[in-house]
C-alpha cells in the first residue's frame, strides 16, 4: 500500500487560501488520491478524489502533478468551520484505504 | 436516507466480557469496514468485507471477529473484552468503485474498565 505523508499540523486566519500537500513517492499507476475531513467526535467525510491533473468541486480542489507523487488539496476562503483533521489516502480497487495521522488545521479567527 | 447507522453509541464493559456492534447501511454499498480511532491517532483497519458471506482481515484484527451476513450489514464482536481495546469504533461502506468515497457511521465509543 503507497504510504502518503503529510504534515502534522497547519494554522490560518479566516478568509485564507489553504493549501494541504500531501507526499505519496511510491503511488501505483491504478490508485487513486482521495482527501477526507473529520471533526471531533464524528467519523471522517469524503472531500474529494482525483487520479491526475485538477478536480475541483463546491467543497475544495485537488491538484496532482504529472508525476502523480504529491497533491495538494486547496480549500479556498477558509471559516472557522474548516477547523478538522483532514487526511489524504491512496489506493485503488478492493484494497481498503489506510488512513494516517492526518494534518490538523486550525482556522483563526 | 440514514447512511450509515452505528449501534450502539456508547457502551462500558468491564474486562472479559463480551459484545457486539452493528453497523447498517441503507445504500446497497459492496464494502464495508470497522476502523477504530484512539485519541490523537487516524484511523486503523480491524476488518473489511468486499460483499455479503465475505469477510477479510485489517491492520488490527486481534481479539475481534466479524460476520457479514446481510449486504447490508457488518458486526464487530468482540469475543473477551480488554482495556486494550477502549477506543472509538467507526463503521464505513462505499461502493465498489468508491466513487464518492465511503461513508462514515457515526461511531460507537467504546470503554473496558
Amino acid at each position: 500500500l503507497a504510504k502518503t505523508t503529510q504534515p502534522i499540523s497547519m494554522d490560518s486566519y479566516e478568509g485564507q487560501e489553504v493549501n494541504i500537500t500531501c507526499s505519496h513517492n511510491n503511488i501505483a499507476t491504478n490508485d487513486y488520491i482521495t482527501w477526507y475531513q473529520q471533526f471531533p467526535s464524528q467519523g471522517p467525510r469524503f472531500i474529494i478524489q482525483g487520479y491526475k491533473t485538477k478536480v475541483t468541486n463546491e467543497v475544495a480542489s485537488l491538484f496532482i502533478p504529472a508525476d502523480r507523487k504529491s497533491s495538494t488539496l486547496s480549500l479556498p476562503r477558509v471559516s472557522l468551520s474548516d477547523t478538522a483533521v483532514y487526511y489524504c489516502l491512496v489506493g485503488a480497487g478492493n484494497t481498503p484505504l489506510v488512513f494516517g495521522k492526518g494534518t490538523r488545521l486550525s482556522v483563526i479567527a | 436516507n440514514a447512511g450509515v447507522t452505528q449501534t450502539p453509541k456508547f457502551r462500558v464493559l468491564k474486562t472479559g466480557q463480551s459484545m457486539t456492534l452493528l453497523c447498517a447501511q441503507d445504500m446497497n454499498h459492496e464494502y464495508m469496514y470497522w476502523y477504530r480511532q484512539d485519541p490523537g491517532m487516524g484511523l486503523r483497519l480491524i476488518h473489511y468485507s468486499v460483499g455479503e458471506g465475505t469477510t477479510a482481515k485489517g491492520e488490527v484484527p486481534d481479539g475481534y471477529n466479524v460476520s457479514r451476513l446481510k449486504k447490508q450489514n457488518f458486526l464487530l464482536g468482540l469475543e473477551s473484552a480488554a482495556p486494550s481495546q477502549t477506543s472509538v469504533y467507526f463503521c464505513a461502506s462505499s461502493p465498489a468503485d468508491r466513487v464518492d468515497g465511503y461513508t462514515f457511521g457515526s461511531g460507537t465509543r467504546l470503554t473496558v474498565v
